[in-house]
Order: structure tokens, then C-alpha cells, then sequence
């Protein structure tokens, strides 16, 4: 079975543009969280998704927007990027409703460098 | 502001030494922990997990932790490391109200010397 997959893996960017992750959650998982880690730092809650609609958020700017759509795959915006956004940012599927008990698996990341 | 800190951030071992990374988290109510690990050029994942119960967790890999409610910690540990648990260990904190929003401690890059 596939596990969960970012794409793309490697990104540049420059200061005020614009960019799109994508994740694909585990097949039969509902449930996607995006995390920006900073290097050196563990990784910063920004969404949760369940069902197609936000179930949480991190405590980041509005440039940060985020959807999941009918499949379950999910996209991460970011506008107006600032040289501050550079990160590698993960994706985490769990397979149901928002229960501290289920595993969040993590996929590789996609790594954003904003020059 | 609730956090969870990880106070080595550099540990540095010989195989078949003993390992103790602290974790110590800032939430006052219900928690439920977790330590995760990546590997060189791998993905996180999950060592372990403590909701309720016995406050000694058994992971993956011959590790375990210890959740102790009087001193906010969940230290993980594991008698006797190998090379191949050279990797960046990261404890998390779900507090109850918070579904499954992970906060995640600074981590902790340990190298194991063969």
C-alpha cells in the first residue's frame, strides 16, 4: 500500500509569489493535517481537514489556506510568500474522525525555499 | 504559552550505551503524548504513544517512555542503542480538547558512534 505522498518534492520561490502543495492521504483515510517544520524546529500545526472541512488551525497568517476535496487528497496555499516561509511542510493522513488515538503517518514533504 | 520542550538537542552515544532524552510539556489537563522518530532521509513515524494506563509505554525498536504527571514529563529511553537508531527524535503533545493537533517539542538529533 502507498503511504502518504507530497508533491512536489522541492520547490523555489520568490518573495510575493505564490505556491500549491499537494498530499494524497493513505487509501480509506479521511482525515489530512498539514505541519511546517522550520530547520532546526519540530514541526508547527497549520490545518486539519476531516470530510472536506477544516476541523483545525494552527496559529498562522491568512496567506496560509488550505482544501481537501471529495477524494481526500488535500492542497496547501500559500500567497504572498515571505524569504520566513521557507520550510519543509508535511502532510499527515488518519484514517478517521479526529480521535487522539488514531496515528497521524506522515509523508516525506515538500521542501519550499522562498529566495 | 503551552509548549513542549525537549532539553538535549544534540545527544552524541557509543552502541550499547544507555539512552534518556527528556521531555517535558507545559499543559495542565488530560494529555496524550507521543514520540516520534525520523531517520536519515526518511519519513516521520510514529516509536510510541501513551493515552491512559500504565505510565510505562513500550514502543517499536526496544524503546519505551515513562509518563509522570507530578513533573509534566515523558521521557523515552532505551537500555542499549545501535547505530542504527541515529535519527532526530521528536516528543508531542495532544492536549484533550485539541483532537489530534500534534505540538511538537524542538527534537533531539542523536548519533550513535559504532
Amino acid at each position: 500500500d502507498a503511504g502518504v505522498t507530497q508533491s512536489p518534492t522541492h520547490l523555489i520561490k520568490t518573495r510575493g509569489q505564490h505556491v500549491t502543495l499537494r498530499c494524497s492521504p493513505i487509501s480509506g483515510h479521511k482525515s489530512v493535517s498539514w505541519y511546517q517544520q522550520v530547520l532546526g524546529q519540530g514541526p508547527q500545526f497549520i490545518f486539519q481537514y476531516y470530510e472536506k472541512e477544516e476541523r483545525g488551525r494552527g496559529n498562522f497568517p491568512d496567506r496560509f489556506s488550505a482544501r481537501q476535496f471529495p477524494n481526500y487528497s488535500s492542497e496547501l496555499n500559500v500567497n504572498a510568500l515571505l524569504l520566513g516561509d521557507s520550510a519543509l511542510y508535511l502532510c499527515a493522513s488518519t484514517q478517521d474522525i479526529l480521535a487522539p488515538g488514531d496515528t497521524q503517518y506522515f509523508g516525506p514533504g515538500t521542501r519550499l525555499t522562498v529566495l | 504559552a503551552q509548549s513542549v520542550s525537549q532539553h538535549n538537542h544534540h545527544v552524541i552515544l557509543s552502541e550499547a550505551a544507555s539512552l534518556e532524552l527528556g521531555c517535558n510539556y507545559s499543559y495542565g489537563g488530560t494529555v496524550n503524548l507521543f514520540w516520534y522518530v525520523q531517520y536519515p532521509g526518511q519519513h516521520l513515524q510514529l516509536l510510541l504513544k501513551y493515552f491512559s494506563g500504565d505510565p510505562l509505554v513500550k514502543g517499536i525498536k526496544g524503546f519505551e517512555a515513562e509518563f509522570i504527571k507530578s513533573k509534566f514529563s515523558f521521557n523515552l529511553r532505551k537500555p542499549s542503542v545501535q547505530w542504527s537508531d541515529t535519527a532526530e527524535y521528536f516528543c508531542a503533545v495532544i492536549p484533550n480538547n485539541a483532537g489530534n493537533m500534534l505540538t511538537f517539542g524542538g527534537g533531539t538529533r542523536l548519533m550513535v558512534k559504532p
